[in-house]
């Protein structure tokens, strides 16, 4: 079964930072794509981020990008994200996401619960 | 960055109903084109992936088919546990977006 499990969420002030963490089981890790994908209260979804399975290539939205990292440990068959510079606007569940690229088709497969990130003084 | 806009924002429906989304692209993107089911309070659910292919495991009442900038999806007999937001995503090119959703209620 897979199973992809957030930490590391919680309340931090404007500014500062928080390292997020998805541990994944139940498939081949470093065969994924990885994902973050974000959604503030009562709004959408927003992708975030993702990470190759094995040559860790990255992207990023544009609203993170020099503020978040990510970063995977395939021995340890977990995801990262760390977040710096917070904002208010930060604010949100964030999901991990598996990502087959299958047939060259991006798509996420599996989600984590979510961890909420709350950026408040 | 491809906008992706969905409608309509929201539908009632009653149970047995056809319902069906549509999810318009800014530009083209083939059949690089996602949904996803979410049920308040929880994660998100693949439904359809590259337009039109059933994810394992969800039920043959929905489906999805388009290509280029124009999408749909279609459950073909609405069930109680149908009631969720629906979102489209593109994956054609980073930075991957989504719709703003489609509420959908049960009437």
């Amino acid at each position: 079964e897979v199973q992809l499990v957030e930490s590391g969420g919680g309340l931090v002030q404007p500014g500062g930072s928080l390292r997020l963490s998805c541990a994944a089981s139940g498939f081949t890790f470093n065969s994924y794509w990885m994902h973050w994908v974000r959604q503030a209260p009562g709004k959408g979804l927003v992708w975030v981020s993702r990470i190759h399975g094995e040559d860790s290539r990255t992207a990023y939205a544009d609203s993170v990008k020099g503020r978040f990292t990510i970063s995977r440990d395939n021995a340890k068959n977990t995801l990262y994200l760390q977040m710096n510079s917070l904002r208010a606007e930060d604010t949100a569940v964030y999901y991990c996401a598996s990502d087959p690229d299958y047939g060259g088709f991006s798509f996420f497969e599996y989600w984590g619960q979510g961890a909420l990130v709350t950026v408040s003084s | 960055d491809i906008q992706m806009t969905q409608s309509p924002s929201s539908l009632s429906a009653s149970v047995g109903d056809r319902v069906t989304i549509t999810c318009r692209a800014s530009q083209r993107i083939s059949r690089y084109l996602n949904w996803y089911q979410q049920k308040p309070g929880k994660a998100p659910k693949l439904l359809i992936f590259a337009a039109s292919s059933l994810q394992s495991g969800v039920p043959s009442s929905f489906s999805g088919s388009g290509s280029g900038t124009d999408f749909t999806l279609t459950i073909s007999s609405l069930q109680p546990e149908d009631l969720a937001t629906y979102y489209c995503q593109q994956s054609y090119s980073t930075p991957y977006t989504f719709g703003q959703g489609t509420k959908l209620e049960i009437k």
